[in-house]
């Protein structure tokens, strides 16, 4: 059963532009929710992360926009530039028994034309 | 100071073998977890470890196995290999247990079964 549902599956953008990638989740016991980026050839790298007591975190051109009662976070990456060009992973985790287990969503990948 | 390193980096193994990768985890941290990527299934948590024992498992096999050593650093071993357990294995450190503590990723060690 896929806890976390990620869209869209991939993401085209011009330099400059806003891209925005949304996640909902079902287990109403998730209480973490960080967003990671993977380059190619790399393990996935913690851009940003929410706890569900925030509508809304930002970090520089990263933004998470939180919705508790629709239970959908996304993320938004303001003025894209072509090296944030990358596969974009949300992923949930709950409670302090569950530290190393994130459940994630499928992934975006995201291309920032010049 | 260094990050989640993991050996080795590429191995091809013949189907019905097995194989063990190896993790060390960033200095200090205690808590090290285990996934598997693939393009079908995306990232999917095998099991995470803490002070040696295991504390969290993923829907796998018991082919799929772990363990931990009193100095943090973690083991994984998959028997009877099969095609299907091509994939990128990917290791992961934190601090503590606990929602919110940052997981911090490995680049990976890449396994082709033939």
């Amino acid at each position: 059963q896929q806890q976390v549902k990620q869209s869209p599956q991939s993401l085209i953008v011009q330099k400059g532009g806003i891209s925005i990638i949304n996640c909902a989740y079902e287990n109403t016991a998730f209480d973490y929710f960080p967003w990671y980026q993977q380059f190619p050839g790399k393990g996935p790298a913690l851009l940003i992360a929410i706890r569900p007591d925030v509508s809304e975190k930002k970090e520089g051109r990263f933004t998470i926009s939180f919705n508790k009662s629709a239970k959908q976070f996304s993320l938004h990456i303001m003025d894209s530039q072509p090296g944030d060009s990358a596969t974009y992973f949300c992923a949930a985790s709950k409670g302090t028994s569950n530290t190393g287990k994130l459940i994630f969503g499928q992934g975006t990948t995201l291309q920032v034309k010049p | 100071k260094a990050g989640v390193t993991q050996t080795p980096r590429y191995l091809i193994k013949t189907r019905g073998q097995q194989v063990t990768l190896s993790c060390s985890p960033i200095s200090g941290h205690r808590s090290v977890s285990w996934y598997q990527q693939t393009p079908g299934q995306g990232l999917q948590f095998l099991f995470e470890y803490f002070s040696e024992t295991q504390r969290n498992k993923g829907n796998f096999p018991g082919r799929f196995s772990g363990r931990q050593f009193s100095n943090s650093r973690s083991e994984m071993n998959v028997s009877t290999l099969e095609l299907g357990d091509s994939a990128l294995y990917l290791c992961a450190s934190s601090l503590e247990r606990g929602s919110g503590n940052t997981i911090y990723f490995g680049e990976g060690s890449w396994l082709t079964v033939v």
